[in-house]
């Protein structure tokens, strides 16, 4: 189930589940998103993008999903490994072709095996 | 994939001297750096934007004589966090970019800062 913690939002799934990660942005304007994996004590790693221009990107076992209308952002997991345990954050450019990234309260994601 | 390296990993220091971390991206030009501040549980906030060969812009709310960022050259990047105090204790993490689009921005591993 989903929870509220203190300042970040836990996703806990079962080995094997599908995982769904949400995230409301900010900036109408922003043209380009994507989605980071952070592991404890260490910097954000890049999992998949997308442009304004699409509404749905797939990678290896991910999948993320714009709604521009609503400003929603998701990253679906499937198949989710205990490996996948990790602070996952959504980023928002609201410059085009420039590097300065806003980026979303993020979500937890605990697997068990 | 491009590597952006961050020195050191972890230091811990005493309350009113300085720190400086270093973020090397090893094998891409990095015309642009970006440092990040991260409280636990928390987002990644931007802290400053450096170009290489000129003066960093700082977001607002953060000093600028307090956080001292230095971009000699297109492939190092310096943070010195001057007369560091406790609330100065955080997870420092830098990025880099290549060619200044989000498409090329690569992470370092971060700097965890523990001010005693």
């Amino acid at each position: 189930g989903e929870s509220v913690g203190l300042h970040l939002p836990t996703l806990s799934v079962q080995e094997g589940d599908n995982s769904i990660i949400n995230c409301a942005y900010s900036n109408s304007a922003s043209d380009y998103f994507i989605w980071y994996k952070q592991e404890s004590g260490k910097g954000p790693q890049f999992i998949i993008d997308i442009r304004s221009n699409m509404d749905k990107r797939q990678g290896q076992r991910v999948t993320v999903l714009l709604n521009k209308t609503v400003k929603h952002l998701s990253l679906q997991i499937a198949a989710t490994q205990p490996g996948d345990s990790a602070v996952y954050f959504c980023a928002e450019n609201p410059n085009s072709g420039y590097s300065t990234l806003t980026f979303g309260k993020g979500t937890m994601l605990l697997v068990s095996p | 994939g491009a590597v952006v390296s961050q020195h050191p990993s972890r230091v811990i220091c005493k309350s009113g001297t300085s720190v400086k971390i270093e973020c090397r991206s090893l094998d891409f030009q990095a015309t642009t750096m970006f440092w990040y501040r991260q409280f636990p549980k928390q987002s990644l906030m931007l802290m400053a934007t450096s170009n290489e060969g000129s003066k960093a812009t700082y977001e607002q709310g953060v000093e600028k004589d307090k956080f001292l960022i230095n971009h000699a050259s297109l492939t190092l990047s310096t943070l010195t966090v001057t007369s560091a105090h406790p609330e100065d204790s955080s997870f420092y993490i830098c990025s880099a970019s290549d060619q200044g689009v989000s498409e090329k921005l690569f992470f370092g591993s971060g700097t965890q800062l523990s001010v005693l």
